[in-house]
Order: structure tokens, then C-alpha cells, then sequence
């Protein structure tokens, strides 16, 4: 149980065009789903935190007209990355927290975005 | 703020050695500690989860220690093996005004050679 997927597991785009990326809660509700950004060979940074039905909070210094959440659902978040440049390339986490669950939150497998 | 510390960054041993792997963390005011497996290009694998009230948890070949008022947790993995190798990650989850948030270390990659 408690199974996070992501699609696509790896994007390549164009500079200046707009990703989606799709993380599902696949048999569980979570109301609240995080996004992480990771660096080569540096820790997850926590991007935003999502939750159903409400705005995102954002992190300090995360762009949220770059970076935009949707969590429209108990088991669907998205985030689109507008206007890629080669900075935005990096490996993006989700992970989500069981509805009524606790704490403890399952991590996706990730989503490899390289904007050239 | 809390900031995560993993020492060491990066650790090669040999097949069969027993080994321990360092986190420390700023602020004890925290929730629960977890030790994550990232395998390259991968996601993460959860593999012990210590809520704040506990001392230890343990799975298989590997137990992993928390001491709270000095900020200290340890992963301990015994007789390894070329399969442990891989990128391990603690992670400490605390309260804060804008809800519960994971704060992860900066890791430790770990080779196990035959």
C-alpha cells in the first residue's frame, strides 16, 4: 500500500515551452502532497506543498508563477514548469501523506526534466 | 531553521564490514527522523522511521538510533553487502506555521566492494 507514481519519469524539452508533471496517490487519498527538487548529487529541497482544494504554499524563493500546483483531487497533484529554461533542469520528487494517516509521507519515483 | 548534516559525505568499504552512518540536526523540536535509500536516478526508498518518542528501530540488517536532545541519529547497517550500495538520506519531519515539513540531510554515498 501507500503507492506514489509520477509521469513522465523523464522529459526533454525545448527552452521557453511549459512541462506538466503528474504525481498520483495510486491507493490512498492524501489531502496534502509535497514537491522536491533535487540537484545532481545535493539533498531534496522542499519546492511547495500542495493541498486539496487550496492554493499552494510555496517555499522561500520558489517562483510560484514558474513553479504552478494544482491539487485538484485526493489523489492527483500536478506541477507545470512555464517557460523551461536549463536552469529549471533537475530531478523532481513528490510525495504524499496518507489522509487522516499521520505524519509519515511516500515519496514518487521522481521525474527527470532536462530543458535545453 | 533546521539544517541536516550527514556525515560522512562519502564512505567505500569493503563486502561483510559492519558500518554507521551520521545525521545530526540544529532544532530537536522534532516529529520524527527517517533514513531514506536513493539509488541513482531513482526515487527514495523508506527504510526506518523513528517518531521523536523513540530510541531505536530496527529492520533486517539495519538499526538505526535516535537521540533527540542532541540533535544525533545514527544508521547502522551490518554485514554489508554490494546491494547496500547506494546514496542514504535522513530526513527530520517538524511543525512549523506553514504545516509539517521534512528537512533532509545532505547524504552519505555509499559503495560496498566485493
Amino acid at each position: 500500500g501507500a503507492v506514489v507514481s509520477q509521469h513522465p519519469s523523464r522529459v526533454i524539452c525545448k527552452s521557453g515551452t511549459s512541462v506538466k508533471i503528474e504525481c498520483r496517490s495510486l491507493d490512498f487519498q492524501a489531502t496534502t502532497m509535497f514537491w522536491y527538487r533535487q540537484f545532481p548529487k545535493k539533498s531534496l529541497m522542499l519546492m511547495a506543498t500542495s493541498n486539496e482544494g487550496s492554493k499552494a504554499t510555496y517555499e522561500q524563493g520558489v517562483e510560484k508563477d514558474k513553479f504552478l500546483i494544482n491539487h485538484a483531487s485526493l489523489t492527483l497533484s500536478t506541477l507545470t514548469v512555464t517557460s523551461a529554461h536549463p536552469e529549471d533542469s533537475s530531478f523532481y520528487i513528490c510525495s504524499a501523506r496518507v489522509l487522516a494517516g499521520g505524519a509519515e509521507q511516500f515519496f514518487g519515483p521522481g521525474t527527470r526534466l532536462t530543458v535545453l | 531553521k533546521q539544517e541536516v548534516t550527514q556525515i560522512p559525505a562519502a564512505l567505500s568499504v569493503p563486502e561483510g564490514e559492519n558500518l554507521v552512518l551520521n545525521c545530526s540536526f540544529t532544532d530537536s523540536a522534532i516529529y520524527n527522523l527517517q533514513w531514506f535509500r536513493q539509488d541513482p536516478g531513482k526515487g527514495l526508498t523508506s527504510l526506518l522511521l523513528i517518531q521523536s518518542s523513540q530510541r531505536e528501530q530496527t529492520s533486517g540488517r539495519l538499526n538505526a538510533s535516535l537521540d533527540k536532545s542532541s540533535g544525533r541519529s545514527t544508521l547502522y547497517i551490518a554485514a554489508s553487502q554490494p546491494g547496500d550500495s547506494a546514496t542514504y538520506l535522513c530526513a527530520v519531519l517538524r511543525f512549523t506555521g506553514g504545516g509539517n515539513k521534512l528537512t533532509f540531510g545532505t547524504g552519505t554515498q555509499l559503495k560496498v566492494e566485493l
